[in-house]
């Protein structure tokens, strides 16, 4: 099955300045790749998603780059905010099978932003 | 508010026993999806229903069965608890059952198991 690897597994950055998390998958059937932000204690909330068609979407600060041949996603915050601070989650969505529409997610990223 | 409604918020419950989560899709939504988020597993998916029926399966244990009835709602049973079934389960939902399906999650039940 489908496998994502994210990183790194927390990061710490300035206010102001720009946050990069990365993940790559395993399965190059997978099509289409949002990132979750998730709050202490509180539901993941889809911030931007990219399918395999884009190599690159923006919403305001928030970037998401996608290399299909390397297998490869990234998520891109600029101008970071202290409410930027949460875990974030990407996944990945496998086409075919049973497992139409399932999302298998990376580890997450705790991102701190200090201001 | 993404539209999903989960019950109940807490859950509180011994070993051994057996506990009913319930999920309201957002409306038009026919997917139902339900997530296990434990501290050192992450997200990790269980199974997923398409407009009444099972459309994909994750390492959901055989303690663990869902459902989705007519009207779309959700039902996840958890039977013979463990300690280590305390985590929150949530539920998402989507208008289709295709691969490029935007999941919308409930706000989660925390499950602890004492």
């Amino acid at each position: 099955g489908e496998n994502v690897e994210q990183h790194p597994s927390t990061l710490s950055v300035q206010e102001g300045d720009s946050a990069v998390i990365k993940c790559t998958y395993s399965d190059s059937a997978s099509n289409y790749f949002p990132w979750y932000k998730q709050e202490l204690g509180k539901r993941p909330q889809l911030i931007i998603d990219i399918r395999s068609n884009v190599g690159e979407k923006k919403d305001q600060r928030i970037a998401v780059t996608l290399n299909k041949t390397a297998k490869h996603f990234s998520l891109h915050i600029t101008e970071t905010q202290p409410e930027d601070s949460a875990v974030y989650f990407c996944a990945a969505s496998t086409a075919g099978g049973t497992s139409y529409g399932k999302l298998t997610f990376g580890q997450g990223t705790i991102l701190t932003v200090h201001p | 508010d993404s539209g999903v409604t989960q019950t109940p918020k807490h859950l509180i419950t011994a070993t051994g026993q057996r506990v009913t989560l319930r999920c309201s899709p957002r409306s038009g939504d026919l997917s139902v999806y339900w997530y296990q988020q434990s501290l050192d597993q992450g997200l990790q998916f269980l199974i997923q229903y398409y407009n009444g029926e099972e459309r994909a399966k994750g390492n959901i244990l055989e303690r663990f069965s869902a459902q989705q009835f007519p009207d779309l709602h959700s039902e996840l049973n958890l039977s013979s608890l463990e300690l280590g079934d305390s985590a929150l389960y949530f539920c998402a939902s989507g208008p289709l059952g295709g691969p490029n399906t935007e999941a919308f999650f409930g706000q989660g039940t925390r499950l602890t198991v004492v």
